[in-house]
């Protein structure tokens, strides 16, 4: 089945510095995959939607130069948190599609900014 | 704008009980997907069930099965003989049909199994 490898699992950052979260898609060409952030015991947020080739698609309320998405190749999309504060510490996780059977999330990014 | 609902923010059901989520959903569409995700305390997000809005017939997966009604727009997930494995937080979603389009989430509800 399709699978969605994300990296890293989890990172600690000092305020201040940048944070690249990797997602890949291995057995599949992902012309779309998505950004979600999610709080502890809530659902899953959308942030972005991330386009090879093309700019990426913002959410209501998502600063864009914060929260930068490359979709450089159709496996491969990243998400930078730019100047991160304690503020921007969650989990984020990427999903891809590979047919309309439904979208296969990557196992999710723990962020701590100290 | 589509929204999915899922009233419950908690459910606990006994071990080898049967015990469904509830879930609605509103649409101006006629076609479209939903789905139950489950997501354990590992995070990793895990596709339970989709149905088709098309097709009549309820979605089945093993113990999982789903009550479709697109009439009333309820999506609600039944899982028999519950398994301490189950134990996890359940979320709905909606997708429309177009090429890679979105997904949206309902809040999700916890669900805790008893031994």
């Amino acid at each position: 089945g399709a699978v969605v490898s994300q990296h890293p699992s989890r990172v600690i950052c000092k305020s201040g510095t940048s944070v690249k979260i990797e997602c890949r898609s291995l057995d599949f060409q992902a012309t779309t995959m998505f950004w979600y952030r999610q709080f502890p015991k809530k659902s899953l947020m959308l942030m972005a939607t991330s386009n090879e080739g093309s700019k990426a698609t913002y959410e209501q309320g998502v600063e864009k130069d914060k929260f930068l998405i490359n979709h450089a190749s159709l496996t491969l999309s990243t998400l930078t948190v730019t100047s991160a504060h304690p503020e921007d510490s969650s989990f984020y996780i990427c999903s891809a599609s590979q047919s309309s059977y439904g979208y296969t999330f990557g196992s999710g990014t723990r962020l701590t900014v100290v | 704008a589509q929204t999915v609902t899922q009233s419950q923010p908690e459910m606990s059901v006994q071990e080898a009980e049967t015990v469904t989520l509830s879930c609605t959903y509103d649409t101006s569409e006629s076609d479209y997907y939903l789905f139950w995700y489950k997501q354990p305390p590992s995070r990793q997000m895990i596709l339970v069930i989709r149905q088709e809005a098309y097709k009549q017939q309820n979605a089945t997966e093993n113990r999982f099965s789903v009550n479709f009604q697109k009439a009333a727009k309820s999506f609600s997930l039944k899982i028999s003989d519950s398994q301490l494995g189950d134990a996890a937080m359940y979320f709905c979603a909606y997708r429309a049909t177009g090429a890679n389009s979105k997904l949206t989430f309902g809040k999700g509800i916890t669900l805790s199994v008893r031994p």
